[in-house]
């Protein structure tokens, strides 16, 4: 069935690159996106790719989107400790601007100094 | 600092109570939503809400009452609650026009007895 796919956990070192990956599954997804959990606080969008998109750059961040094998990643340049967080990968779908969405498990990252 | 925050974060109850869920956004949004959360992780919308219109999905039973104090407000009601209603809930809101850019609270996790 349709399914957002992510790894539970991944672990870097402060200064290292992160990659965090994600797989769905819906081929009608129009707008894929990245969002940060920081404990005890809500989702909070860091950014979104549209699914006619390759990549998309903002700052520390980069998404890559490969369509064909429906496959998200996000790479967080420079990890800090402050990156420390939970992130989820999202897909919606706009019919009718609806705006529904599915989220993955999450990812929970860990940044040692 | 948190930009959207719900409570209660879990809330058991009977069936046949009525409950309200509260949702705050402090990011100046002129938009709000609640959302549920079906078992496969999918975010299903409920209703979306700014200071111009009201938009119902209208799979959503009548039962289930938005009430917007103030824009930084949108407050779930749920009246006769059935074991059906049993999901995770959450709240978000986006500038408006652009429901793209959703921050979501924590969620609520209701369990109805």
């Amino acid at each position: 069935g349709e399914d957002v796919e992510q790894s539970l956990f991944l672990s870097v070192r402060e200064g290292d690159s992160s990659v965090i990956n994600c797989t769905y599954t819906d081929s009608s997804s129009t707008y894929l996106y990245w969002y940060k959990q920081e404990p005890g606080a809500g989702l909070q969008l860091l950014t979104y790719i549209f699914s006619n998109m390759d990549m998309k750059q903002d700052q520390r961040l980069t998404v890559l989107l490969n369509k064909k094998d429906k496959h998200l990643s996000l790479r967080i340049a420079d990890t800090q400790t402050g990156d420390s967080a939970i992130y989820f990968c999202a897909e919606s779908i706009v019919p009718n601007n609806n705006n529904d969405m599915r989220f993955g498990a999450g990812t929970r990252l860990t940044v040692k100094p | 600092d948190t930009a959207v925050s719900q409570t209660p974060k879990y809330l058991v109850t009977q069936m046949g109570n009525d409950k309200s869920i509260k949702c705050e956004q402090n990011l100046g949004h002129d938009t709000m939503y609640w959302y549920k959360q079906d078992s496969k992780k999918f975010l299903k919308i409920m209703f979306s809400y700014n200071n111009k219109e009201l938009i119902i999905n209208e799979t959503v039973p009548n039962r289930f009452s938005p009430k917007s104090p103030d824009k930084a407000h949108l407050n779930l009601h749920i009246n006769s609650l059935e074991l059906g209603d049993s999901a995770v809930y959450f709240c978000a809101s986006s500038p408006e026009g652009v429901n793209t850019e959703a921050f979501f609270g924590q969620g609520t996790r209701l369990t109805v007895v």
